[in-house]
């Protein structure tokens, strides 16, 4: 089973409709991020969480909010949906016990806005 | 404020050779780690390699090795005899410290091909 899953894995939806997506990880670590992934722009970080009590603003918070439920829990809602909102999600975890960071990524969730 | 460049949108490489992709950073932490991802055109981001700011040696995980010049600040990825599930979207990515955490950036991502 994969250690980090993200529900839906696809999404098509209209403008102004409220979104959640949905990330759950089983390996134990405190560290959960979301992604948005656009062609040619790379990965940028829309928001992090240390722990269940600790949620920060990434590069791109605007438009959207999270929700840390449980150490295995985060979610991210799209209040209302916008066609530029049109992207890959991607729910990354690390372990704060490696001074490393690795991200470990989740498959990804493909929302298209109409 | 940091920042990732990846130089080449995209690269062609025969199978069998070795391919080196480019990344330059930007930081002034001391104290930062360099990584590169690859995405097949399945889309998962799958963690290649790592290398920390003071780590003496350039880092290596089988058929890829970091090339870190920490004066000139680059991280170049060198893949060694090219295979054909090679092909994918690579990313340099960074962490710097932001109150003794890690806060992690991507580059742009190169595309590569190799050719049988």
């Amino acid at each position: 089973d994969a250690d980090v899953t993200q529900t839906p894995r696809n999404r098509i939806t209209k403008t102004g409709k409220r979104i959640m997506l949905e990330c759950s990880q089983t390996k134990g670590h405190d560290r959960m991020y979301w992604y948005r992934q656009d062609p040619g722009l790379g990965l940028r970080l829309i928001y992090y969480s240390f722990d269940v009590k600790d949620i920060n603003k990434g590069e791109i918070s605007d438009g959207y909010s999270v929700s840390r439920q449980a150490q295995a829990k985060f979610s991210l809602s799209l209040e209302s949906a916008i066609p530029n909102q049109t992207a890959l999600y991607f729910c990354a975890t690390s372990d704060p016990g490696r001074s490393t960071d690795t991200q470990y990524f989740g498959p990804g969730t493909r929302l298209t806005v109409l | 404020a940091q920042k990732i460049t990846q130089t080449q949108p995209g690269m062609f490489v025969q199978e069998k050779e070795a391919v080196t992709l480019d990344c330059t950073y930007d930081t002034s932490d001391p104290s930062y780690g360099l990584f590169w991802y690859k995405q097949p055109s399945s889309g998962e981001m799958i963690f290649l390699i790592y290398q920390g700011s003071y780590d003496q040696q350039n880092a290596t995980e089988g058929r890829y090795s970091l090339n870190f010049q920490k004066a000139r600040k680059s991280a170049n990825l060198v893949i060694s005899a090219s295979q054909l599930g090679d092909s994918a979207m690579y990313f340099c990515a960074m962490s710097q410290t932001s109150g003794g955490s890690y806060i992690p950036t991507f580059g742009r991502g190169t595309s590569l091909i190799v050719h049988p």
